[in-house]
C-alpha cells in the first residue's frame, strides 16, 4: 500500500461544474501539499497545509489531520484547469524531532471540457 | 525573479550509455532536489541536498546514479550505464529552508525529459 493515496485517479468534468479530488495517507505528517502539473512536465505548488482550510480564488485545500485526509475542490471549474493534480506529505522521521522526505501521490489526472 | 532552471530539456540516449543533467536552483535557496517521475506516477525523491551537504539520497540508484553540488549551488545529476527503466522526467526543485515546523515551498524546474532506447 502506498503511503499517499489519491483518488480518483482520473476525472472528467463539464466547464462549471464543482470538483473534488481526495488524499488519504497513512504516516504522520508535518505538511501536506497540493501541487499542479501541466503537459510538459512543470509543478507549481498550489497550497501548504498542516491544518484546517486555505482557498485560493476558485481553489479550496482542506486537510482533516485525526482522519489522515485531505481534499482539494475547485468551484466553477474551466478548461484552464486542465492537469494533473498530486497531492504530497512531509513525514516526521522517528521521534518527530526532524523532517523525513517528500512523498508523493500518483496523481489525478483532470480534464475539464467546455 | 528567475525560477529553477534545468538543462537539456530533452535527452534520448541509448542504453549503456552515460547521460548528464543540469539545474540551477534560485538564487539563495539553501535546499534542492531531485526527483524522477516515471509516467503515469507521482515525483519519487532521488536525493535532497542541503547547500552543498546530502541530506537524504536513500532513494538514489547508487551504482548508477550519482549527484553533486559542489558549491552549493547548481547541481548535476549523472546516469552511467543508463537502463530503459530511467526513461522518465528528472526534476529538481529548491526551496529556502524547511521552517521550524516542517513546512516549506518547492519550486520546480520544468524538467528534463529522458529517452533511453
Amino acid at each position: 500500500k502506498n503511503e499517499v493515496e489519491q483518488s480518483p485517479q482520473n476525472l472528467t468534468a463539464q466547464e462549471g461544474e464543482f470538483i473534488t479530488i481526495n488524499c488519504s495517507y497513512s504516516v504522520g505528517i508535518s505538511a501536506l501539499h497540493w501541487l499542479q502539473q501541466h503537459p510538459g512536465g512543470g509543478i507549481v505548488s498550489l497550497f501548504m497545509l498542516s491544518s484546517g482550510k486555505k482557498k485560493h480564488g476558485r481553489l479550496i485545500a482542506t486537510i482533516n489531520i485525526q482522519e489522515k485526509h485531505s481534499s482539494l475542490h475547485i468551484t466553477a471549474s474551466h478548461p484552464r484547469d486542465s492537469a494533473v493534480y498530486i497531492c504530497a506529505v512531509r513525514s516526521y522521521l522517528t521521534g518527530g524531532t526532524s523532517y523525513g522526505k517528500l512523498t508523493f501521490g500518483q496523481g489525478t489526472i483532470l480534464t475539464v471540457h467546455p | 525573479e528567475a525560477g529553477v532552471a534545468q538543462s537539456p530539456r530533452y535527452k534520448i540516449i541509448e542504453k549503456r550509455q552515460s547521460v548528464a543533467f543540469w539545474c540551477n536552483p534560485i538564487s539563495g535557496h539553501a535546499t534542492l532536489y531531485w526527483y524522477q517521475q516515471i509516467l503515469g506516477q507521482g515525483p519519487k525523491l532521488l536525493i535532497q541536498f542541503q547547500n552543498n551537504g546530502v541530506v537524504d539520497d536513500s532513494q538514489l540508484p547508487k551504482d548508477r546514479f550519482s549527484a553533486e553540488r559542489l558549491k552549493g549551488v547548481d547541481s548535476t545529476l549523472k546516469i552511467q550505464p543508463a537502463k530503459l527503466e530511467d526513461s522518465a522526467v528528472y526534476l529538481c526543485a529548491s526551496s529556502l529552508a524547511l521552517g521550524a515546523s516542517g513546512e516549506e515551498t518547492q519550486y520546480f524546474g520544468p524538467g528534463t525529459r529522458l529517452l533511453v532506447l
